[in-house]
């Protein structure tokens, strides 16, 4: 079956960086888009970015631009979400989803942003 | 960007009603929108996509319509089950804000 995990998320100090990965099993990695969708605490989903199936098209929310960077290794089976110059407004659950609308969605990670 | 909004944001409801949630695109997009139902402390589930067809397994108490910039989801006999946050999203990753539908 369709299995998405993601892990990497902890706490961390405002203008650090973290590095999210999300391992995929289950499917044909290299035929689906991924999506990071992130949620705060008390607050409703927001999509994060979205990588093609071979890593080609990368798309932001406008927000997050040249902090947050999604990459994916077909091999592995795992998408990574780069996360650079952390705020306390990234804390979040950070989920993974595959595919476009999103069918299966990992389990999320939280990330704590905090000195 | 397509700014995507929902009403109402939270709604009341009983066993057995008929709910009607709305969701509405800046501008028009076809109909490349998805619904998600998400209860606490879970991950979002998907119910309807491409605006209308129901997702695999979903009950048909869930439904869909709507094109171009507005879109409604409808819960014919809201269940116990149901009581949950509705959220929209346009194929190009933005969600609306959700809509919560508690007891009344």
């Amino acid at each position: 079956q369709v299995q998405l995990a993601e892990s990497g998320g902890g706490v961390v100090q405002p203008g650090n960086s973290l590095r999210l990965s999300c391992s995929a099993s289950g499917f044909t990695f290299s035929d689906y888009g991924i999506h990071w969708v992130r949620q705060a605490p008390g607050k409703g989903l927001e999509w994060v970015a979205v990588i093609s199936y071979d890593g080609s098209i990368k798309y932001y929310a406008d927000s997050l631009k040249g902090r947050f960077t999604i990459s994916r290794d077909n091999i592995k089976n795992t998408v990574y979400l780069q996360m650079n110059g952390l705020r306390a407004a990234d804390t979040a659950v950070y989920y993974c989803g595959q595919g476009t609308p999103i069918r299966y969605w990992g389990q999320g990670t939280p990330v704590t942003v905090s000195s | 960007d397509i700014q995507m909004t929902q009403s109402p944001s939270t709604l009341s409801a009983s066993v057995g009603d008929r709910v009607t949630i709305t969701c509405r695109a800046s501008r028009s997009i076809t109909t490349w929108l998805a619904w998600y139902q998400q209860k606490p402390g879970k991950a979002p589930n998907l119910l309807i996509y491409d605006a209308s067809s129901l997702e695999s397994g979903v009950p048909s108490r869930f439904s869909g319509s709507g094109s171009e910039t507005e879109f409604t989801l409808t819960i014919s006999s809201l269940q116990p089950d149901d009581f949950a946050t509705y959220y929209c999203q346009h194929y190009n990753g933005y969600f609306g804000p959700g809509t919560k539908v508690d007891i009344k």
